[in-house]
């Protein structure tokens, strides 16, 4: 059963808008979350990450949100450019080595 | 450019046969992971290793065997290729702390016919 879901299997926004990426966690001993990019034919590359003792953590465009007693945390991208389009991953951790990631969410940045 | 370097890019077995999927860094990192990834299911760990000697199970380890000989390498062996083992497999590699993440290599895409 996963244990980190993202619901929405694609997004389509505007260039110059906000990107609102959003992972659900059912696991409550997860403590440190990460979003990863992935463009095709490549692997994933990190993006950013968060800690379970904070709410927020921010690193120029992007933002990750974490609400733990909603087990939700969101990604924000402002403003959205056309590089940002590929598929981000959500994914956490319990034990700070091994993640367990959502299935994805693509993203696609029109111009 | 330092990073993780998988090889080979593209592979196609036939069912029952085996191979070696081969991971190498040369960042000095003490961890290191296996996913694949498929349609609809993100990545999912197959096996990790939290310093040379050491590997364990992860999710989805059946049909699959690692070990851990040096700090730099991680192969990934196939026993006897299956069709359900069509896949995209990526290795990972991390020094510490896990808030910065695992550097991924570019992935190997392998298809069993």
């Amino acid at each position: 059963d996963q244990q980190v879901k993202q619901n929405s299997p694609s997004l389509s926004v505007q260039e110059g808008r906000i990107s609102i990426l959003n992972c659900d966690y059912t696991n409550s001993m997860f403590d440190y979350f990460l979003w990863y990019k992935k463009y095709p034919a490549e692997g994933p590359t990190f993006l950013i990450s968060i800690s379970s003792i904070k709410d927020k953590n921010e690193d120029g465009r992007f933002t990750v949100f974490l609400n733990k007693s909603a087990k939700h945390l969101s990604l924000h991208i402002v403003p959205s450019q056309p590089g940002d389009s590929a598929v981000y991953f959500c994914a956490a951790s319990v034990d700070d080595y091994k993640l367990s990631f959502g299935a994805g969410t693509t993203v696609t940045v029109r111009a | 450019n330092a990073g993780v370097t998988q090889t080979p890019k593209f592979q196609v077995l036939k069912t029952g046969q085996s191979m070696t999927l081969q991971c190498a860094q040369d960042m000095n990192h003490e961890y290191m992971s296996w996913y694949r990834q498929d349609p609809g299911m993100g990545l999912r760990l197959i096996h990790y290793s939290v310093g040379a000697g050491i590997t364990d199970q992860g999710e989805v380890p059946n049909g699959y065997n690692v070990s851990r000989s040096t700090t730099e390498d991680f192969p990934l062996r196939l026993l006897s290729a299956a069709p359900s083992q069509t896949s995209v497999y990526f290795c990972a590699s991390m020094g510490g702390p896990i808030s910065y993440g695992y550097t991924f290599g570019s992935g190997t895409r392998l298809t069993v016919v």
